[in-house]
């Protein structure tokens, strides 16, 4: 089975620009998480899509949103870029067990100039 | 909040010797621990679960040990090697978005 596939995997952006992620999580898994990982603040809790529908939600601004289509592809979208926003953004697929298994990906790394 | 509290920051071992990752965590509706495993370029990896009705789980060479009255769990790794090298993160969670520690980085040195 193949894993989860992010694209892009790098990515060069300057601040006030938007930009859009893509995850493909693993065939059969309906639930897909995102996170952001930073050295300063580790692993943190972006948003939970499944079915189509946002399930959870982290605490970061507005300006972070997702959707995920009806083949459980999923999308995450940063308007307004801050140099804060550089990161490694992570997604995690999950199965029948729930959020209790989640498959990470590569990760897409941005950066903010 | 910070709900899983992961120390070591960092470790150095040697090739062969025993790596002792802690970890403590405040929600008590937590019921899944998994500890990650992330090299440079890579998103984590599941290495091990414990679920809070056993104290101990061993994998190989890894083994969780698990206090659910002090809230604790930490990450044995015996005879470590080089390749063990990687950051760990330990994470709870209660069927919600894991919680992740902040990781500690481990060098296993020859």
């Amino acid at each position: 089975k193949a894993g989860v596939t992010q694209t892009p995997r790098y990515l060069i952006k300057t601040r006030g620009q938007q930009v859009t992620l893509s995850c493909s999580p693993i065939s059969g898994h309906r639930s897909v998480s995102w996170y952001q990982q930073t050295p300063g603040q580790g692993l943190q809790f972006l948003f939970e899509y499944f079915s189509e529908t946002q399930r959870n939600k982290g605490n970061f601004p507005g300006r972070f949103s997702g959707r995920q289509f009806s083949n459980s592809r999923s999308e995450m979208n940063v308007s307004t870029l801050e140099l804060g926003d550089s990161a490694l953004y992570l997604c995690a697929s999950s199965g029948t067990l729930g959020l209790s298994e989640q498959f990470f990906g590569p990760g897409t790394r941005l950066t903010v100039l | 909040q910070q709900q899983v509290k992961q120390s070591p920051q960092s470790l150095i071992v040697q090739k062969g010797g025993i790596s002792i990752i802690n970890c403590a965590y405040e929600n008590t509706a937590f019921d899944y621990f998994p500890w990650y495993q992330q090299f440079p370029g890579k998103g984590p990896a599941l290495l091990i679960a414990i679920r809070p009705d056993v104290s101990e789980k061993k994998e190989g060479r890894f083994t969780i040990s698990f206090n659910k009255s002090a809230k604790q769990f930490s990450l044995h790794i015996m005879d470590s090697q080089p390749g063990d090298s990687a950051t760990y993160f330990c994470a709870a969670t209660g069927n919600t978005p894991l919680v992740f520690g902040k990781g500690t980085r481990l060098s296993v040195i020859a």
